[in-house]
C-alpha cells in the first residue's frame, strides 16, 4: 500500500497559488519525496523530488515539514494546463528491495478560468 | 533523443490471444519499468528490472512476462490475455538504480483492450 496520504480533490483559480498537501507519517530517514503529475490522457511526469530541505524548480516549490511527516507541492501561479492528477510518493522499500515506487490514486487538481 | 517508446498505442486483443508490447528508450537507463492504471486509480506496478538480465516482480506480476536481454528494450508479455487486463500500460526508465533520487521518466502509455 501507498504510505502517502493526499486529498482527492482540489480546486484552484487561474493565476493564483496552489498547496497539495501530503501526509506522510511513516517516512524513514533515507526516504526522498517526489511528486509527479499526470495530464489528462498522458503518462506522469516528474514534478519535483526532495529530502529534507525545500526545494525550488522551474515547475514548483516543495515544502517539506521539520519532522517530515509531510509536505506540500506549491505551484506558485495555477494554469489551465496545470489541471492534472498529481501524485506524492516515497521511495518503497518493503520487502528489502529500494527499486519500487508506489503511486496512490493522488489528488485532482481543477483549475478555473 | 526520443526518450520512453512505447508501442502499440492502441490495440484489441480476444481472450487467451498473446502479445507483446515494446518499450525502448535512448537514455542508456539502467532501471525499466512497466505500471498498469485502471480507471480511477493510480499506477500499480507490475515488473521492473535494475539491468540487462535482471528483472523482478512488482505489485500485480501474475499473467505479465518481461525480459532485459538490452539496456534499451524491456517488452512485456501477456501470455494468455483475460478481460481484467484490459488496462492502460506505461512504461518507466531511470538513471537511477535506487530511483530514490532518479526522476523517473514515463512512455506515453499503451491503451489495451482484451475482449
Amino acid at each position: 500500500d501507498a504510505k502517502t496520504t493526499q486529498p482527492n480533490s482540489m480546486e484552484s483559480n487561474e493565476e493564483e497559488p496552489v498547496h497539495l498537501p501530503c501526509n506522510h507519517s511513516t517516512i524513514s530517514g533515507t526516504d526522498y519525496i517526489h511528486w509527479y503529475r499526470q495530464l489528462p490522457s498522458q503518462g506522469p511526469e516528474y514534478v519535483i523530488h526532495g529530502l529534507t530541505s525545500n526545494v525550488n524548480n522551474r515547475m514548483a516549490s516543495l515544502a517539506i515539514a521539520e519532522d517530515r511527516k509531510s509536505s506540500t507541492l506549491i505551484l506558485h501561479r495555477a494554469t489551465l494546463r496545470d489541471a492534472a492528477v498529481y501524485y506524492c510518493i516515497l521511495r518503497d522499500n518493503s520487502g528489502g528491495s529500494n527499486y519500487k515506487l508506489t503511486f496512490g490514486k493522488g489528488t485532482l487538481l481543477t483549475v478555473n478560468p | 533523443n526520443a526518450g520512453v517508446t512505447q508501442t502499440p498505442k492502441f490495440q484489441v486483443l480476444k481472450t487467451g490471444q498473446s502479445m507483446t508490447l515494446q518499450c525502448a528508450q535512448d537514455m542508456n537507463h539502467e532501471y525499466m519499468s512497466w505500471y498498469r492504471q485502471d480507471p480511477g486509480m493510480g499506477l500499480r506496478l507490475i515488473h521492473y528490472s535494475v539491468g540487462a538480465g535482471i528483472t523482478d516482480q512488482g505489485e500485480v506480476p501474475n499473467g505479465y512476462n518481461v525480459s532485459r536481454s538490452t539496456t534499451e528494450d524491456f517488452p512485456l508479455r501477456l501470455l494468455s490475455a483475460a478481460p481484467s487486463q484490459t488496462s492502460v500500460y506505461f512504461c518507466a526508465s531511470s538513471y537511477s538504480r535506487a530511483i530514490n533520487t532518479g526522476e523517473l521518466f514515463f512512455g506515453e502509455g499503451s491503451r489495451l483492450t482484451v475482449l
